[in-house]
């Protein structure tokens, strides 16, 4: 079975605190994919990252980090220096050896100027 | 280029109508995945297809649900009749189906409501 938790529902933080977004997945695929997108008020899924299995490293990418643990399928998602447009609400996903996503239930995270 | 693009961006019908939504996925992909999206159940999907042909439509939720490929860079889905409970936030996401290279690209969704 393929399953997505994202446990927290919502964050809230003050602005230039660092935060966390916690993904754990499971999956009996050995080959898969990670995802994070992210839903700005406005509505729309923006694509954040992609992972594959065998790439354990974790990326940086300005003051975004996503830290991928096989050890404890998780998949997390941090930002540095939180700012007010990073208020969002946040989605990990997985995609297995099928074609379809299994989204998790979303973080919303609200950063307090 | 062109992201996904969805019509309407917002749709406000009556009961018992035909609705129906459009997708263009990007130029050159070959899956294109529908989603609803709602606070109580989150991003479901629908259904999706792979060089047009209709792979999986278990998430389509009745009779009442169908979707179409014709070709590469059209899709519609329709909802005949439509009820009240199928409003919701329509998601139309593409991807070029080849291993390792299988981003999902959203289009900004259609928000329906069904009075």
């Amino acid at each position: 079975a393929q399953k997505v938790t994202q446990a927290q529902t919502e964050i809230s933080v003050v602005e230039k605190e660092d935060v966390t977004l916690d993904c754990v997945y499971e999956t009996r695929d050995t080959t898969y994919y990670l995802f994070w997108y992210k839903q700005p008020p406005s509505g729309e899924l923006v694509f954040l990252i992609r992972r594959n299995s065998f790439d354990e490293q974790n990326e940086i990418s300005g003051r975004y980090s996503w830290n991928f643990q096989k050890s404890t399928s998780s998949f997390n998602f941090t930002i540095t220096a939180s700012q007010v447009v990073d208020s969002a609400v946040y989605f990990c996903a997985l995609r297995g050896a099928g074609n379809q996503f299994y989204f998790g239930t979303g973080t919303s995270l609200t950063v307090i100027p | 280029d062109a992201g996904v693009i969805q019509s309407p961006r917002h749709e406000v019908t009556e009961m018992g109508q035909e609705v129906t939504l459009r997708c263009k996925p990007i130029s050159g992909h070959n899956s294109l995945f529908w989603y609803r999206q709602t606070m109580m159940r989150g991003l479901e999907l629908l259904i999706y297809f792979n060089n047009n042909v209709p792979i999986d439509d278990s998430g389509m939720p009745e009779d009442r649900f169908s979707a179409k490929m014709p070709n590469a860079s059209f899709s519609t889905l329709k909802i005949q009749p439509s009820e009240p409970r199928d409003s919701a936030v329509y998601f139309c996401a593409s991807s070029f189906r080849l291993v390792g290279s299988d981003t999902q690209y959203f289009g900004p969704g259609t928000r329906l409501t069904v009075l």
